[in-house]
């Protein structure tokens, strides 16, 4: 079973602070994916990644960074957290890209920005 | 504009009811559509998918989904829900000639027993 693991469940900031949050998958997957998930917003593609060192924009990546040096590592920086960036922040990977093999979602990371 | 609706924001059942949720998006050429559902404190699960051919989908846990082109539809459905399917359900699409999965905003499904 694949399995993708992000390292936090919870995490409380400071405004200001920059913000880490760490992914990895077991499987080998070629593609990685940032989202954020907020009520009655869906999930919004932050950043997606589709090989080492590769990065794409996704829909709202205003104040988002990634890094992906591994294959199976892909993490999520924000450079300067802010209050609005208070969210549940979703990590996947898949196989082939977005639509050709279902997405494999880690449990989440619930960040507070104070 | 070009989206993915899922009307319902919140949906109650008893245990042992069907249930229908409802998916709507407004593409031109029919896109690519799936169910995820996320269970508490869970990531999201694929349930099942559409890509063409037979537009009833079965899928896991008992869930299964029909496309109907003429309502732009992909409801999803199971004839009996069971206390452990309360979860949030999200419907995604894929529109055509993209690699941009969207997903709609979401229906938190409670059931009572």
């Amino acid at each position: 079973d694949v399995k993708v693991t992000q390292s936090s469940r919870y995490l409380v900031k400071r405004t200001g602070e920059k913000v880490f949050l760490e992914c990895v998958q077991d499987m080998d997957h070629e593609n990685m994916f940032w989202y954020r998930q907020d009520p009655g917003l869906g999930l919004r593609l932050i950043y997606f990644s589709y090989d080492v060192k590769m990065k794409e924009k996704g829909d709202i990546p205003e104040g988002y960074s990634v890094s992906r040096e591994k294959k199976e590592r892909f993490s999520l920086i924000l450079e300067s957290a802010s209050t609005n960036q208070t969210s549940m922040y979703l990590c996947a990977s898949s196989f082939e890209f977005q639509g050709e093999s279902p997405l494999h979602f880690g449990n989440g990371t619930r960040l507070t920005v104070t | 504009a070009q989206s993915v609706t899922q009307p319902d924001i919140h949906i109650t059942v008893s245990e042992g009811a069907s249930l229908e949720l409802r998916c709507n998006y407004s593409y031109g050429a029919t896109p690519y559509l799936f169910w995820y559902v996320q269970s508490p404190g869970q990531g999201l699960q694929l349930l099942l998918k559409y890509f063409s051919g037979d537009t009833l989908v079965q899928g896991i846990k008992g869930f299964e989904a029909e496309f109907k082109r003429s309502q732009s539809s992909f409801n999803l459905r199971k004839p009996s829900v069971h206390w452990s399917d309360a979860a949030e359900y999200f419907c995604a699409v894929v529109p055509h000639n993209t690699d941009k999965l969207i997903f709609g905003t979401g229906t938190r499904l409670q059931v009572f027993p």
